[in-house]
């Protein structure tokens, strides 16, 4: 009964270079989030997967930022021509539709990505 | 327009002692709201949760929350506080008409129990 994994644990990488971050949600989570937590700061919601609907991409910063995801599995989180700002934890979630797609549903959250751009 | 509001960034309470740490909503229906706590180098954990229902939610590790409609706020509370208590408190809500499935979260307080 694995819970949220996410890798790499720790990236470190050159300001400009392209980064991808991996979530492996709970096994039957059929909604999958990524968030992005600044030093000190809240979270701030980047993208979400429901099923096979169409991703709200609301979040995303920039168009360097992107998201995929295959069916109910795995994400991947791909940062194009990282800047320095771009430094930060990066949470992934995931969480069950609840009966009759409530919206109850609770997030579980695996234990993020730090990400330094040099 | 924030949703949540974590007023205080800090709270030390001795062992012990009841804890409050302090959390506002703002949303145009119903919240559905949440709390998480962080420790170090970790992922957020899930406390509890207040969907519908009685007004007194109760969570993990002795923790529950009071939902109060008139005043709009979340409070998290604890009777007696452990040390092991210490760590990072988020409060974040649902706000499905502006928002849709995503948390908005508050900028977090940090609990500091002391022995």
């Amino acid at each position: 009964g694995a819970g949220v994994s996410q890798s790499p644990s720790n990236k470190v990488t050159e300001k400009g270079k392209d980064v991808e971050l991996r979530c492996d949600p709970i096994s039957g989570h059929t909604a999958l989030y990524w968030y992005r937590q600044r030093l000190g700061q809240g979270l701030e919601f980047l993208i979400y997967f429901q099923g096979n609907s169409a991703p709200d991409k609301s979040g995303l910063p920039s168009d360097r930022f992107s998201a995929e995801r295959t069916g109910e599995s795995v994400s991947t989180l791909t940062i194009q021509r990282t800047q320095q700002e771009d430094s930060a934890v990066y949470l992934c979630a995931s969480s069950s539709r609840g009966l009759a797609g409530t919206s109850t549903d609770t997030q579980y959250f695996g234990p993020g990505t730090r990400l330094t751009v040099l | 327009a924030q949703s949540v509001a974590q007023p205080e960034d800090q709270v030390n309470v001795a062992e012990g002692n009841p804890l409050t740490v302090k959390c506002t909503y703002s949303v145009s229906g119903n919240p559905y709201l949440f709390w998480y706590v962080q420790y170090p180098n970790r992922g957020l954990q899930f406390l509890l949760k207040y969907i519908t229902g009685d007004n007194l939610v109760k969570g993990s590790y002795g923790f529950e929350a009071e939902f109060n409609k008139s005043q709009t706020s979340f409070h998290l509370k604890k009777p007696s506080a452990l040390v092991s208590d210490s760590a990072l408190y988020f409060c974040a809500v649902r706000d499905l008409a502006n928002s849709g499935y995503a948390l908005n979260f508050g900028k977090g307080t940090s609990l500091l129990v002391t022995p």
